[in-house]
């Protein structure tokens, strides 16, 4: 079946970059997400990109998609302390239904 | 706009006793899924709704648990004689349709005691 797997945590210091990496294994989705959680909150959608690209940026948000090793990455540059939260890896179910699968999630800490 | 909303936000109960969560959509919305975000499993589906047509419940737990969608809009799922494992954060999320993207509410956190 699908699968998704994230490292489970990343340290850095603040005004660095981050890059957070996720390999799936479905390789007809047809969009990979990046989701964000803060402690206590839901899940915010920071970015997504859709099958047929490689590289996708919006502001300090960099997606790179390698669909030959099913690999996803996601490069946040000059890493606040308010960047540090959960992040969560998607991609899209192939069913008629669209559900997301989920990687376990990256906790980023960010050190000032 | 609203974004998703979801009610109550924290839900402490008794094992046995029964629960109801409540899920709003975006307006205009036509798909709805409900996942769990628990220690031990992450993020799992489990109900999706698409307008009228009947739900896919493939990842539904075991058979204490439904969720019905009335007159396509507001959603409740259900968990009879909840068990210590139900423990989690219940997520529920709409779209305009499967290939758009999910908009999550703030979860219900449900603890059973």
């Amino acid at each position: 079946g699908e699968d998704v797997e994230q490292s489970l945590f990343l340290s850095v210091r603040e005004g660095d970059s981050s890059v957070i990496n996720c390999t799936y294994t479905d390789s007809s989705s047809t969009y990979l997400y990046w989701y964000k959680q803060e402690p206590g909150a839901g899940l915010q959608l920071l970015t997504y990109i859709f099958s047929n690209m490689d590289m996708k940026q919006d502001q300090r948000l960099t997606v790179l998609l390698n669909k030959k090793d099913k690999h996803l990455s996601l490069r946040i540059a000059d890493t606040q302390t308010g960047d540090s939260a959960i992040y969560f890896c998607a991609e899209s179910d192939s069913s008629n239904t669209g559900k997301l699968i989920f990687g376990q999630g990256t906790t980023l800490q960010v050190k000032p | 706009g609203a974004g998703v909303s979801q009610s109550p936000s924290n839900k402490v109960t008794e094992k046995g006793k029964d629960v109801e969560l409540r899920c709003d959509p975006i307006s205009g919305h036509t798909a709805l899924y409900w996942y769990r975000q628990s220690l031990g499993q992450g993020l799992e589906f489990l109900i999706y709704f698409q307008g009228n047509s009947a739900p896919d419940k493939s990842g539904l737990p075991s058979d204490r648990f439904s969720a019905e969608r009335t007159g396509g809009s507001v959603s409740t799922l259900t968990i009879q004689r909840t068990q210590q494992e139900d423990s989690a954060v219940y997520l529920c999320a709409s779209n305009k349709d499967r290939t758009d993207t999910q908009y999550f509410g703030p979860g219900t956190r449900l603890t059973v005691l």
